[in-house]
């Protein structure tokens, strides 16, 4: 099994500030021959089902604000939150989907400082 | 608009069964694939199991915690796919999300999850 490490666990960040989430996976979630990394990032906030904002690594779902972003390759992976709204607030999730079992990682939450 | 809407969810006793639904609409459902998700009270997400599109196999894969109590289908006819969940134990209680990929992540819609309860 693929294990998907997510640090830090919490942060808070000011209105307006960047806040940055780490994912490390436990091996490659880079398919060579598309040259895809199958890794994606969900939002769930209190009481929602998660939502799909990042896929193949730094593909931005449709009509998510563009102050998400996703960067990384192969093993290491970052969502960034440009300015930091208050609608941001929820709990962040990374995901490998390169084979089965699917794996998440632990989750961190963001809040306003 | 893909829309996902879990059902049969309620109290279980420990031993015990229950049966999960998810009627699906607005993807051509014979061609997805679509898995379990839940999540623990408080806790994060953990992947259930899936099954593939009939067209390519049909095949279902399971969670280590799950595999030999829940078993996954799906009937293309009806746009439904079901969770059987044998030998429930408290650990296994939680909310049960429905999602699909159609082909950005293998997640891409959920439903709004179904509560499982499994206590004496």
């Amino acid at each position: 099994d693929i294990v998907m490490t997510q640090s830090p666990d919490s942060l808070s960040v000011s209105l307006g500030g960047r806040a940055t989430i780490n994912c490390k996976s436990g091996q490659s979630v880079l398919f060579n021959s598309n040259n895809k990394n199958y890794l994606a990032w969900y939002q769930q906030k209190p009481g929602q089902p998660p939502k799909l904002l990042i896929y193949w690594a730094s593909t931005r779902e449709s009509g998510v604000p563009d102050r998400f972003s996703g960067s990384g390759s192969g093993t290491d992976f970052t969502l960034t939150i440009s300015s930091l709204q208050a609608e941001d607030v929820a709990v962040y999730y990374c995901q490998q989907y390169y084979s089965a079992p699917l794996t998440f990682g632990g989750g961190t939450k963001v809040e306003i400082k | 608009e893909v829309q996902l809407v879990e059902s049969g969810g309620g109290l279980v006793k420990p031993g015990g069964c229950l049966r999960l639904s998810c009627a699906a609409s607005g993807l051509t459902f014979s061609n997805a694939w679509m898995s379990w998700v839940r999540q623990a009270p408080g806790k994060g997400l953990e992947w259930v199991g899936r099954i593939k599109s009939k067209t390519e196999g049909g095949t279902m894969d399971y969670a280590a915690p799950v595999k030999g109590r829940f078993t996954i289908s799906r009937d293309d006819l009806k746009n439904m796919m079901y969770l059987q969940m044998n030998s429930l134990k408290t650990e296994d209680t939680g909310v049960y999300y429905c999602a699909t990929g159609t082909g950005r992540s293998d997640l891409d819609d959920w439903g709004r999850g179904t509560l499982v309860t499994v206590s004496s």
